[in-house]
């Protein structure tokens, strides 16, 4: 079946480093791709999203990347806050005009 | 500010009784999603609305489940009898789905425990 999931369960990064969150997806038939964020106790939010004509797209800190040759698609966050610790979510438009999510990564900054 | 709004927030209910969950989607909206997320599953799509037709409830127990928009503004997601394995948070989500742009919106999610 369609599924979208995630390399790394964690990921905890310092201060001010980069992060990287990496999705790989099945559905080469996807066009459409978004990552969220979740923090505790409240439900996801939307970060950036990314169609599938193009490979990259960047946001205020946040760059999405997407390569479709290998059905893989990268979340990268500048200079990670604290706030920036949630669980984060990869997203693809499946068959059935619905969103397939993977299964997060929680995303740990250490001060 | 719009924003999807769900009650109860908190839910906590004995084994087989009927709990139902509501969801006001944002204003002009024409999808509305329900999803339940458990430490073990992540989220599950659980049904899912257009233009307040159900296109996929495949995710939903459908003996003890069922999910209804009556109108625009309301959709509910019943459950009876209610079991243990219930237990987790329903979030409804919605969008306005216009050729392949998608995004959700998410409601802040009710907390069920089923004891």
């Amino acid at each position: 079946g369609e599924s979208v999931g995630l390399h790394l369960p964690t990921l905890s990064v310092q201060e001010g480093d980069n992060s990287i969150i990496n999705c790989a997806y099945s559905n080469s038939a996807s066009d459409y791709f978004i990552w969220y964020k979740q923090e505790s106790g409240k439900g996801p939010q939307f970060i950036i999203d990314i169609r599938s004509n193009m490979d990259k797209r960047q946001g205020q800190r946040v760059t999405v990347l997407l390569n479709k040759t290998v059905k893989h698609l990268s979340l990268q966050i500048a200079a990670t806050q604290p706030g920036d610790s949630a669980v984060y979510f990869c997203a693809g438009d499946g068959s059935q005009g619905n969103l397939i999510f993977g299964k997060g990564t929680k995303l740990s900054v250490k001060p | 500010d719009a924003r999807v709004t769900q009650t109860p927030r908190d839910k906590v209910t004995e084994m087989g009784q009927e709990v139902t969950m509501r969801c006001q989607p944002i204003l002009g909206h024409n999808t509305v999603f329900w999803y339940r997320q458990t430490m073990m599953q992540g989220l599950e799509l659980l049904a899912y609305f257009r233009n307040r037709a159900p296109l996929d409830d495949s995710g939903m127990p459908k003996d003890r489940f069922s999910a209804e928009m009556p109108d625009a503004t309301l959709a509910t997601l019943k459950i009876q009898p209610s079991e243990p394995r219930d237990s987790a948070v329903y979030f409804c989500a919605s969008g306005l789905q216009a050729g392949d742009y998608n995004e959700q919106f998410f409601g802040p999610g009710t907390r069920l425990t089923v004891l």
